[in-house]
């Protein structure tokens, strides 16, 4: 399969725990986006990434929230001292940078208890 | 925060029918993209319709795309029950290509 890849699918923990997601992105794609969606809302912007330079960051992105992607090629989200608001569905894209098409991975979908 | 509204929220229709949503937004784009969403899944791209184009056809899926008004339509034609999702327009706006979503039409095609 080479679609855009994110581990684990599905994360369950308590409140004031860390989490981390991975996006494996297609192969040749120099930007990697991440989003996040809850339910019955639209995704929103998080972050993007061309190759390893973090070129914008949402409002939305607080301090608790890392992202890296240190080689170009996969990257992680870290939720640190997760809250109960932070439940969603965690969203990946890729894309070439001259291409418009973002194509997104299952995503990774959080709830904090 | 979301760039524009979809209209309807929800739609239910029989199969074979037309599906018509409706999407408006607030700033000036680039392009205008439409997504699919099966149930707890990822989004999958359908179409893009670029501001300088009114109109663009793939398959069954017709988009048009109103600059002035700020607005786009997707038309699914002769709708199967495998076309039950949620459909969502995504405006790309800046350089960055980062996407601004609208909030959604849940569209039910019944067998």
């Amino acid at each position: 399969d080479t679609g855009v890849s994110q581990n684990p699918r599905h994360k369950i923990t308590k409140r004031g725990q860390n989490v981390t997601f991975r996006c494996d992105p297609i192969s040749e794609h120099n930007r990697l986006y991440w989003y996040r969606q809850t339910l019955g809302q639209g995704p929103e912007f998080l972050t993007y990434f061309q190759n390893e330079a973090q070129l914008e960051k949402s409002r939305l992105l607080s301090d608790r929230f890392s992202a890296e992607r240190p080689k170009g090629s996969f990257s992680t989200l870290e939720i640190q001292r997760t809250e109960q608001g932070d439940s969603a569905m965690y969203l990946c894209a890729s894309s070439l940078r001259q291409q418009e098409t973002q194509y997104f991975g299952p995503g990774t979908r959080l709830l904090v208890l | 925060s979301q760039q524009g509204e979809e209209d309807p929220q929800a739609l239910s229709i029989q199969e074979g029918e037309n599906a018509t949503m409706n999407c408006s937004y607030k700033t000036s784009i680039n392009n205008l993209q439409w997504y699919r969403q099966n149930s707890g899944r990822g989004l999958v791209h359908l179409i893009l319709i670029r501001s300088n184009e009114r109109e663009k056809h793939s398959g069954r899926l017709r988009v048009t795309l109103d600059t002035s008004k700020k607005s786009s339509s997707l038309l699914i034609t002769a709708s199967r029950a495998a076309d039950t999702a949620s459909y969502f327009c995504a405006t790309d706006a800046a350089a960055g290509n980062k996407l601004t979503f609208g909030g959604g039409t849940r569209v039910l095609v019944k067998p």
